[in-house]
């Protein structure tokens, strides 16, 4: 089956570094992959989507300056927490498209920002 | 506004018994709805996908019905097994490329 990595599976940080996490699809090249946040006992949140060889698109309210997300191959994507503060502390969980209809997702990582 | 909706936080059944969850969404007309299982600190996984024009779909134990006039899924397990604890999730696809996920409803399936 489809498969999508993540890495790291956990992070933690101090307070104003940078963060990256990669998101690789292992076994399919991805168009399209997708960025999700998820705080304890609350739904997945879309990020952003983000499309090899062109900007990622965010959502209402995502600061693109501070998500800073690159696809620049088929098979990866990365996403970089720039400046971390506490309140980024959260579980980071990426998925790719497969075909029009599918997402498979990354394990997720968690960021834990001190 | 738009809203996903499920139908409680938390659900226990006993082992053996059929689990029903429900979806409900508000101002969205999806051409699909899915289904995912989630495990605490994991990603989801896909379960099911079941289209507009399609009124069932199973996967050995599992049974989804998809009413467009409700605006409702219903997701069963049958014969559920503890391992089947987990939180499951519905999501449509809107408009564009993105998908909408509901809260989720973490099942608890007691021996």
């Amino acid at each position: 089956g489809a498969v999508v990595s993540q890495h790291p599976s956990w992070v933690i940080c101090k307070s104003g570094t940078s963060v990256k996490i990669e998101c690789r699809s292992l076994d399919f090249q991805a168009t399209t992959m997708f960025w999700y946040r998820q705080f304890p006992k609350q739904s997945l949140m879309l990020m952003a989507t983000s499309n090899e060889g062109s900007k990622a698109t965010y959502e209402q309210g995502v600061e693109k300056d501070k998500f800073l997300i690159n696809h620049a191959s088929l098979t990866l994507s990365t996403l970089t927490v720039t400046s971390a503060h506490p309140e980024d502390s959260s579980f980071y969980i990426c998925s790719a498209r497969l075909g029009a209809e599918t997402q498979y997702f990354g394990p997720g990582t968690r960021l834990l920002v001190l | 506004s738009q809203k996903i909706e499920q139908n409680s936080e938390a659900l226990n059944i006993q082992e053996g018994k059929t689990a029903t969850l429900t979806c409900n969404y508000t101002n969205y007309s999806p051409a699909y709805l899915q289904w995912y299982r989630q495990d605490p600190g994991r990603g989801p996984v896909f379960l099911l996908l079941i289209r507009e024009n399609e009124k069932e779909k199973r996967k050995e134990r599992l049974k989804v019905t998809f009413d467009t006039t409700l605006k409702q899924s219903l997701f069963h397990i049958t014969a559920s097994q503890p391992a089947d604890s987990a939180t499951y999730l519905c999501a449509l696809r809107t408009g564009g490329q993105n998908f909408v996920f509901g809260p989720g409803t973490r099942l608890s399936v007691l021996p």
